[in-house]
């Protein structure tokens, strides 16, 4: 069964500061791959995605992500993080057709 | 840029009180889905829809829930008898058919309160 796991409940990082959010997932086949931020009493918006090609994809705000296959895992990464980058963010993992399966987060503080 | 859209965005109930939770997918899409996250929590899969059945179910969609696409834009969440514990944000999310790609579209959701 498809699962994932996100190893960090709350991350607290200063303005400027890199980030690294990290996302281990369980799949059988390959799996898509997906990046979500939700800040507070907001819906989801997609960050970025990962189905096949390139291992490192970019995604919308300067963030990043790398699929590396033999750590089962898709690391959010940014290189300076600014304060409007606090939320939570969900990694998810889903097969061709199926539903998503989420993590259980990670929530972003940024200090000044 | 189509969306999915998704009304009421707040909804308060009273326990025991049947609930209809609504959303627009994007209009070329086929395959449909709800997710549900409780305050604080992950967002957990409910169930997905595809050709006027359902596809997949999780756990929690039980016999309290129901999906239906009554027309050809809208598809919606029942809960019959509404419980505390079903308070959460429903999140309604769309694919398109044929797309190779898992991508699903996700609505703003609707937040579920339960009194």
């Amino acid at each position: 069964a498809q699962s994932v796991t996100q190893p960090d409940i709350h991350i607290t990082v200063s303005e400027g500061a890199s980030l690294e959010l990290r996302c281990n997932y369980s799949y059988g086949a390959t799996p898509y791959l997906f990046w979500y931020v939700q800040s507070p009493g907001q819906g989801l918006q997609l960050l970025l995605k990962y189905f096949s090609g390139d291992t490192l994809v970019q995604g919308i705000k300067g963030f990043e992500a790398e699929f590396k296959r033999s750590q089962s895992s898709f690391n959010l990464r940014k290189p300076s993080v600014h304060w409007s980058d606090a939320a939570e963010y969900f990694c998810a993992v889903g097969g061709n057709n199926n539903d998503m399966r989420f993590g259980a987060g990670t929530r972003l503080t940024v200090k000044p | 840029e189509p969306e999915v859209t998704q009304t009421p965005s707040h909804q308060v109930t009273q326990m025991g009180q049947e609930v209809i939770l609504r959303c627009v997918p994007i209009s070329n899409h086929l395959y449909f889905y709800w997710y549900r996250q409780i305050l604080g929590q992950k967002v957990e899969f409910l169930v997905s829809f595809y050709n006027n059945e359902i596809s997949e179910k999780s756990e929690i969609f039980d016999d309290q829930f129901s999906v239906e696409r009554p027309d050809g834009s809208n598809f919606t969440l029942k809960i019959r008898s509404t419980k505390l514990e079903d308070s959460a944000m429903y999140f309604c999310a769309s694919k398109r058919q044929g797309s190779s790609y898992n991508e699903q579209f996700f609505g703003p959701g609707t937040r579920l309160t339960v009194l």
